[in-house]
């Protein structure tokens, strides 16, 4: 069944350094997309960055990238060079191609402190 | 400009009264999405839509109820079989395999 897992429910990190937020899935099609959104608390969902299954390079957008390891059904969210206006939920999701059904994962809020 | 409309922004809803929620899109997409977002919590998903005249369950479909009549068009309706409807809803649309482009979302209380 397709699945999304955040395991980290919050994180804080120090202005400017790097993080990295968690994100593994589970699916059966060997066809999928993999995407990361900030939602800030006004709400809205802001996209950053996407992966597809068949994608040999790691995405990267910035100061996003994604730490996409295939075996290990991971697609990984670092940040380099954290700043304040970082602070948010981070959500993981997944669409399967076949059914274009697009799950999310529970979240991680991350905060940064000055 | 193109995008996602939803309305109203904040709806208030009486105990038994079914309610609807807006969505709109001008992006030509043929997918759309509707999400339910409790405090704290994901985005799970109620009902989804590959083309026009065609829906699917989610997760939490239960109590709630949709329509796609139009491309452009995926309303919402909060049955009163739904006995926990406040929360955040999002809608979304997407095309190719890129990004889902999301509304400002509806806010619902039950009063």
């Amino acid at each position: 069944a397709q699945k999304i897992t955040q395991t980290q429910p919050g994180m804080f990190v120090q202005e400017k350094e790097a993080v990295t937020l968690d994100c593994t899935y589970d699916t059966s099609d060997p066809s999928y997309g993999l995407f990361w959104y900030k939602q800030p608390s006004s709400g809205e969902m802001i996209f950053l960055i996407y992966q597809g299954s068949y994608d040999q390079q790691n995405a990267t957008e910035g100061r996003y990238s994604l730490n996409f390891q295939k075996a290990r059904k991971s697609a990984n969210l670092v940040i380099s060079a954290s700043q304040l206006g970082d602070s948010a939920m981070y959500f993981c999701a997944m669409r399967e191609w076949r059914d274009d059904k697009i799950i999310f994962g529970k979240g991680t809020r991350l905060h940064i402190l000055p | 400009d193109g995008g996602i409309t939803q309305s109203p922004k904040y709806l208030f809803r009486k105990e038994g009264q079914n309610v609807t929620l807006s969505c709109e899109q001008n992006l030509n997409h043929d997918a759309m999405y509707w999400y339910r977002q409790d405090p704290g919590q994901g985005l799970r998903l109620i009902y989804y839509s590959q083309i026009v005249n065609d829906f699917q369950k989610g997760d939490i479909a239960e109590g709630y109820s949709v329509s796609r009549e139009k491309k452009e068009s995926f309303p919402l309706t909060v049955t009163s079989a739904q006995k926990n409807p406040t929360a955040f809803y999002l809608c979304a649309s997407m095309e190719g395999n890129t990004e889902a482009f999301f509304g400002q979302g509806t806010r619902l209380t039950v009063v």
